[in-house]
């Protein structure tokens, strides 16, 4: 079955710090799609970013960095020069097919919460 | 990104009555369209996933003549929550995609409901 652990359950950081976000996932399948997605206080999830199992390269958007190793099953989030607007509930989610082989889902982790203090 | 609208964005209703929650693609035609729910400091649970013209599929444990899934258009799914109870109360949450593994699914801003 598939599963995504995110140990931290509350980040505190002082505006400017840089801050990495965990996450681990299991799966048996060779093809699965990890996500990251924001919630902010008022409860829509953002869209982070996506990545295939067969692209392990690092992405770089702005001040935010993914670092996916398969190797060790992490898909790390990092956040540099942390601001005020970035607190919010960060999930790391994995998407793979259903037992069935008909559907597919996303299984989220438990989320973490990031408070960027000024 | 896609965007995906949900209506109403807050209810507060009586114990014993249906509540109906529409969840909209604005700007695509969505294949499949997700629900979930998720309580106060928890992570989101997928209720169902529905796909255009076709049954629901519920995740166990999830009632399916409480919580019927009406997906009758590429652009529009509808969740009911039928005779709703003060344990129902929670963040509900629709998302919708192209269809197809791996595809990103585009969140709707939520539903509150309140059950008195």
């Amino acid at each position: 079955a598939q599963k995504v652990t995110q140990a931290q359950t509350e980040i505190s950081v002082v505006e400017k710090e840089d801050v990495t976000l965990d996450c681990v996932y299991e799966t048996r399948d060779t093809t699965y799609y990890l996500f990251w997605y924001k919630q902010p206080p008022s409860g829509e999830l953002v869209f982070l970013i996506r990545r295939n199992s067969f692209d392990e390269q690092n992405e770089i958007s702005g001040r935010y960095s993914w670092n996916f190793q398969k190797s060790t099953s992490s898909f790390n989030f990092t956040i540099t020069a942390s601001q005020v607007v970035d607190s919010a509930v960060y999930f790391c989610a994995l998407s793979e097919v259903n037992s069935g082989g008909s559907n597919y889902k996303l299984t989220f982790g438990k989320g973490t919460l990031l408070t960027v203090n000024p | 990104g896609a965007v995906v609208s949900q209506h109403p964005s807050w209810v507060i209703c009586k114990s014993g009555t249906s509540v109906k929650i529409e969840c909209r693609s604005l700007d695509f035609q969505a294949t499949t369209m997700f629900w979930y729910r998720q309580f106060p400091k928890q992570s989101l649970m997928l209720m169902a996933t529905s796909n255009e013209g076709s049954k629901a599929t519920y995740e166990q444990g999830v009632e399916k003549d409480k919580f019927l899934i009406n997906h009758a258009s590429l652009t529009l799914s509808t969740l009911t929550v039928t005779s709703a109870h003060p344990e129902d109360s929670s963040f509900y949450i629709c998302s919708a995609d192209f269809g197809g593994l791996g595809e990103t699914q585009y969140f709707g801003p939520g539903t509150r409901l309140l059950v008195l």
